[in-house]
């Protein structure tokens, strides 16, 4: 089963600077990877799908880049709404099903 | 618009079996390439994917539960109905459904979850 390993586990930040979050897989997906927003509460919001195209009505601040087994979401500036947890996911072959990294929680700093 | 809704007790005990219901409107899942996930996530922790059923009835689960789960619909009421048996607290949290169009290969629309507390 391939397991996805999101690093930091959390990233301090100020309002206005460039987040990059990092998300490694155990063994090539391809370009299958998605990456969603969860606030406090709230149900995740898909952000990213096929690692580098913007779900709809995402903002251009959000992007994604990578294949095979890294990938990387960047958020150009972050807007104080952005401060959140995300999470990466992975669609295998075989056996076929689907998975989650662990986090990465976004704090204001 | 599409939207999804999750279902069922909030409160099980040790041994019972599960079932939760997800109730959708927007699409049809007899549609080609729409599937219909389940999700869930403890307190404090990741998600966890637990199954996908697709419109051609086709059945996925996670490999460390799929003895445990049983994923099935109803296209005329448009639901999509989980079990999960011999339930234990470690499967206490929050239940997803959520939409998935097969060509993107990520869940798009979610429902607001539905907590579910495991004790005696």
């Amino acid at each position: 089963e391939i397991v996805l390993t999101q690093s930091p586990a959390t990233l301090s930040l100020s309002p206005g600077e460039r987040a990059t979050l990092s998300c490694r897989a155990s063994q090539s997906v391809s370009s299958y990877l998605a990456w969603y927003q969860q606030k406090p509460g709230q149900a995740p919001r898909l952000l990213i799908y096929d690692a580098s195209n913007r779900a709809t009505g995402i903002p251009a601040r959000f992007s994604g880049s990578g294949s095979g087994t890294d990938f990387t979401l960047t958020i150009s500036s972050l807007e104080p709404e952005d401060f959140a947890v995300y999470y990466c996911q992975q669609r295998s072959n075989w056996p076929p099903g689907y998975t989650f990294g662990q986090g990465t929680k976004l704090e204001i700093k | 618009q599409v939207t999804l809704r999750e279902s069922g007790p909030a409160l099980v005990k040790p041994t019972q079996t599960l079932t939760l219901t997800c109730t959708f409107s927007g699409f049809s899942l007899s549609t080609s390439g729409m599937c219909v996930s389940w999700i869930r996530q403890p307190p404090g922790k990741a998600l966890e994917w637990l199954a996908l059923i697709d419109w051609d009835d086709d059945k996925y689960y996670s490999t460390s539960l799929k003895t445990r789960l049983t994923i099935s619909k109803d296209t005329s009421k448009n639901q999509v109905v989980l079990t999960m048996t011999n339930m234990d607290p470690v499967d206490t949290a929050t239940y997803y459904c959520a939409r998935m169009v097969l060509v993107t290969h990520a869940f798009d629309i979610w429902g607001q979850g539905t907590m579910v507390t495991v004790s005696s």
